[in-house]
């Protein structure tokens, strides 16, 4: 168990809709990764909160935004879902030293 | 652009035997390389990490081999066992950048 959490496990939704999907990080973790991981593009990083600010941003798309709370949990808003939106949804969190991110259970999105 | 290749894409070894992946990176300014393992199911889970100042760093098992001039760097399973069937991914940062991962190598240890 990495100590970060992901809500909810599993998420099935149409195309068109809007989902948000939850992480909070290791106790004391400041920072905050979102992944998507689809078989044929692996991992891929789509951006990083620090304590609230973004910090990184990778292949997210415009339809996509995130943020960080106070209390350090982040959401991942995924919106005007396509069928290609499905795939494994992680977020990871990491100390002060910023380089070991450590991966929660992630968020399976199945667009219909 | 990809910038960390990782193979192969899937490995079969045999129970005892020794499970070789490999990665190459493009960016010199790279300076943390972690082997990840993800179970299906799950997420990925740091297994090992080198930065370049050493040429090799092992974990029980698990060893890593880093050549700076040739960017490349790879992961070797002694003695692998069925309980380290798994996907396994390279990744490659400089300084505390965000990672970047390989496509990841599907690998069966077969009893």
């Amino acid at each position: 168990d990495s100590g970060v959490t992901q809500t909810p496990k599993h998420l099935i939704t149409a195309t068109g809709q809007r989902v948000t999907l939850r992480c909070s990080p290791r106790s004391g973790d400041l920072s905050v990764y979102w992944y998507q991981q689809s078989l044929d593009q692996g991992l891929q990083f789509l951006i990083q909160y620090y304590n609230g600010e973004e910090r990184a941003k990778g292949n997210i798309l415009e339809r996509f935004s995130a943020q960080q709370f106070p209390d350090l949990h982040s959401e991942l808003n995924l919106s005007s879902l396509e069928l290609g939106d499905s795939a494994l949804y992680f977020c990871a969190s990491s100390g002060q030293g910023l380089d070991t991110q450590y991966f929660g259970p992630g968020t399976r999105l199945t667009v219909l | 652009q990809q910038q960390v290749k990782q193979s192969p894409q899937s490995l079969i070894v045999q129970k005892g035997g020794i499970s070789i992946i490999n990665c190459a990176y493009e960016n010199t300014a790279f300076d943390y390389f972690p082997w990840y393992q993800q179970f299906p199911g799950k997420g990925p889970a740091l297994l090992i990490a080198i930065r370049p100042d050493v040429s090799e760093k092992k974990e029980g098992r698990f060893t890593i081999s880093f050549n700076k001039s040739a960017k490349q760097f790879s992961l070797h399973i002694m003695d692998s066992q069925p309980g380290d069937s798994a996907t396994y991914f390279c990744a490659a940062s400089k300084g505390y950048s965000t990672l970047t991962f390989g496509k990841g190598t599907m690998l069966l240890v077969s009893p």
